[in-house]
C-alpha cells in the first residue's frame, strides 16, 4: 500500500525566516516519483517539482529546495527567507512508476506574516 | 500555451438538481482525472481516463455520479441528483501517457449545494 504523509497540519513563520515542509511516504515499489503541489488561497493546485526514486541530488530553485532521502522514505521541502506571497497549502505525492494514481498527502498550510 | 480549463469556477444549486462541470484538458494529453477536494477528506480521485476510455472509476462515489470523455479535449462530470454533501472543488487534470509526466490541474470549479 502506498501512503504520504505530511505530519504539519499547519505552520507560522515571519517573513525571511527559513521553513521545512516535511513529506514521509511508504511505498513497496522499487521505483516511483515524488510530488510537490502548491495550492494558493485562490484555489488552484500548481506543480512544484517531480522526483524520480533513482535520483536521490538535491534540488534548488530558487528559495525552494527539496531534500529527498530514500533510507528515512523522506521528501522534505525547505523555502529559505519566506515571503507573505509563498502562504499557501503544500501538497506532497507519490505515484508509483508505471502507475496512473497519485496519491496525495493531507497538506500542509503555510503561514507567512509580515 | 493554455493549461486545464475547467467550467464553471463557481456553481450553486438547490439539492435535487442537475450539476455538469466540464473541462479541457492540455492538448495532447491523452489522460484525464477527475478530483474532489474536501476538508474532511482531502483530495480524491474520482475517475480516471486513458485515450477517452473510462479505466478506474473506483472513486467515484455513487451512481449520483456519472463522468464521460467524448472526445480528447472533452470530459464531463455530472451529478444528479446534487445533494448537500457534494459540495466541494473538483478538480480535473491532465497529463500525457509517459509515467514520467506530470498531472496538471484546473483552476477547478467549486460547487455549493444548498
Amino acid at each position: 500500500a502506498q501512503k504520504v504523509t505530511q505530519a504539519q497540519t499547519e505552520i507560522s513563520v515571519v517573513e525571511k525566516e527559513d521553513v521545512t515542509l516535511d513529506c514521509v511516504y511508504e511505498t513497496r515499489d522499487t521505483t516511483y516519483y515524488l510530488f510537490w503541489y502548491k495550492q494558493p488561497p485562490s484555489g488552484e493546485l500548481v506543480f512544484l517539482i517531480r522526483r524520480n526514486s533513482f535520483d536521490e541530488q538535491n534540488e534548488i530553485s530558487g528559495r525552494y529546495s527539496w531534500n529527498f532521502q530514500k533510507s528515512t522514505s523522506s521528501f522534505n521541502f525547505t523555502i529559505t527567507a519566506s515571503q507573505v506571497v509563498d502562504s499557501a497549502v503544500y501538497f506532497c505525492a507519490l505515484r508509483r512508476t508505471g502507475g496512473f494514481k497519485t496519491i496525495f498527502g493531507a497538506g500542509t498550510r503555510l503561514f507567512v506574516k509580515a | 500555451d493554455a493549461g486545464v480549463i475547467q467550467s464553471p469556477r463557481h456553481e450553486v444549486t438547490e439539492m435535487g438538481q442537475e450539476v455538469t462541470l466540464r473541462c479541457k484538458p492540455i492538448s495532447g494529453h491523452n489522460s484525464l482525472f477527475w478530483y474532489r477536494q474536501t476538508m474532511m477528506r482531502g483530495l480524491e480521485l474520482l475517475i480516471y481516463f486513458n485515450n477517452n476510455v473510462p479505466i478506474d472509476d473506483s472513486g467515484m462515489p455513487e451512481d449520483r455520479f456519472s463522468a464521460k470523455m467524448p472526445n480528447a479535449s472533452f470530459s464531463t462530470l455530472k451529478i444528479q441528483p446534487s445533494e448537500p454533501r457534494d459540495s466541494a472543488v473538483y478538480f480535473c487534470a491532465s497529463r500525457t501517457r509517459e509515467s514520467t509526466d506530470t498531472q496538471y490541474f484546473g483552476p477547478g470549479t467549486r460547487l455549493t449545494v444548498l
